[in-house]
């Protein structure tokens, strides 16, 4: 699997989107891009996840850059249940393995 | 209403002891998985199971052997528990263990405690 860079941490005032970057450079043509959140003392929460193209759900939005080293996940309007540690994990198709690394914990505040 | 749900959530036991945890998924999948999160709060995978069939084991001690009675079941039974064996275990699930595109939902785990 394509390994994933993040931050470590990350901060965002309520109300405000949270934009958290990733950078796969050695992606795949055939891996995918998922995101995870972990809340506190919760099981990894499925966000969203997308090839090539941009994606959107009730959740959040991913853009993923047109060469796909690189994506970013936007929280449009964060709130305080936003807390957590976010995981961009790259997947290859055909292999249900996830690894997850270390994830960026983004602190939302009042 | 849960969609993974595990069992016991929390388990408190001494070493050298013999544990199990059970997960059960109401979503219809039919791949279910076991992943550790150590108290680094490293998340890896342990196993997985597709129609009761073994896919994926990590390296795993022996002492750690999963059970899949059913698609919608998957049992950890762990033998001689060791101090080591401290952590929270996740069940997940998803839809076919052969697509890319299918996510993974998790449990809220079980945290273990090896005395």
């Amino acid at each position: 699997d394509a390994k994933t860079t993040q931050p470590p941490s990350m901060d965002c005032a309520e109300g405000r989107a949270a934009n958290l970057p990733c950078n796969h450079s050695t992606i795949s043509g055939n891996e995918y891009v998922y995101w995870y959140r972990q809340i506190h003392s919760q099981g990894p929460q499925y966000i969203i996840h997308g090839l090539k193209n941009n994606e959107t759900n009730e959740m959040a939005s991913l853009i993923i850059t047109e060469d796909r080293k690189s994506s970013t996940l936007i929280l449009p309007h964060a709130t305080l249940r936003d807390t957590a540690v976010y995981y961009c994990i790259v997947r290859v198709v055909g292999f249900q393995k996830l690894v997850f690394g270390t994830g960026t914990r983004l602190l939302v505040s009042p | 209403d849960t969609a993974v749900s595990q069992t016991p959530k929390y388990l408190v036991t001494q070493m050298g002891n013999d544990k199990s945890i059970k997960c059960e998924q109401n979503l219809g999948h039919d791949t279910m998985y076991w992943y550790k999160q150590d108290s680094k709060k490293f998340l890896k995978i342990m196993f997985s199971y597709n129609n009761k069939e073994l896919i994926i084991n990590e390296t795993v001690p022996n002492r750690f052997s999963p059970k899949s009675p059913d698609k919608a079941h998957l049992n950890l039974h762990i033998n001689s528990l060791e101090l080591g064996d401290s952590a929270v275990y996740f069940c997940a699930s998803s839809r076919g263990h052969d697509l890319g595109n299918q996510p993974q939902h998790f449990g809220d785990g079980t945290r273990l405690s090896i005395l």
